[in-house]
């Protein structure tokens, strides 16, 4: 079956200082690759999405390239802010038509400091 | 305007009692959700519709019952709750077929005493 790996949490980091969340993927066809973000008390947002081998998404300063050679989608900021502490999920979806749905990682929590 | 939208915010109910909890969508998407999230933050698939056709049954008990009135609505009815139900319930609406993001609703904290 499919399945996603996130690095464990959380991760804590200065205000202005360089963000890399891991996620590596299982799936058996071509997923599409997603990161939804979770602020405190609120519903997941879509954040960046890529469907293909070699997409960048990006979104709000935040990047993540699919590699399929390492079955990877890591997620990079270059300054994070205070405004970024959230829980990030990395998720995929198979494309099977009408009856896909997202697979989501465990979720890493980001939490940024003055 | 609100594009997922789910009733109520927070559920608070005893075991053994029966609940529901609603949501809507404004996006014109074909395809609804309801996924739960654990203690842990880990999200899992429970059901979805397409068109009011439910299509994705995982393993979830039959105490839960999923309903389309209409493809902009999908409720989730919860029989005999359980200490275990308690958790967040996510509703989430997706776009036809070619798109595969999901749009999520801002969720339903069930606790169950």
């Amino acid at each position: 079956g499919n399945s996603v790996t996130q690095m464990e949490g959380p991760v804590t980091l200065s205000e202005e200082a360089f963000l890399t969340i891991n996620c590596t993927y299982t799936a058996t066809g071509y997923p599409s690759l997603f990161w939804y973000v979770q602020y405190p008390g609120e519903g997941l947002q879509l954040l960046l999405k890529a469907t293909k081998a070699d997409d960048k998404g990006s979104n709000k300063g935040f990047e993540a390239t699919y590699r399929k050679e390492t079955t990877s989608f890591h997620l990079e900021k270059g300054s994070v802010q205070v405004s970024d502490s959230a829980v990030y999920f990395c998720a995929l979806s198979e494309r099977t038509g009408t009856a896909s749905k997202l697979t989501f990682g465990t979720g890493t929590r980001l939490q940024v400091t003055l | 305007d609100t594009a997922v939208s789910q009733t109520p915010k927070y559920l608070v109910t005893q075991m053994g009692n029966d609940k529901s909890i609603k949501c809507e969508q404004n996006l014109g998407h074909d395809t609804m959700y309801w996924y739960k999230q654990d203690s842990k933050k880990f999200l899992k698939i429970m059901f979805s519709y397409n068109n009011k056709e439910l299509i994705i049954n995982e393993t979830v008990p039959n105490r839960f019952s999923p309903k389309s009135p209409d493809k902009a609505h999908l409720n989730l009815h919860i029989n005999s709750l359980e200490l275990g139900d308690s958790a967040v319930y996510f509703c989430a609406s997706r776009p036809g077929q070619g798109s595969y993001e999901q749009y999520f609703g801002p969720g339903t904290r069930l606790t169950v005493t």
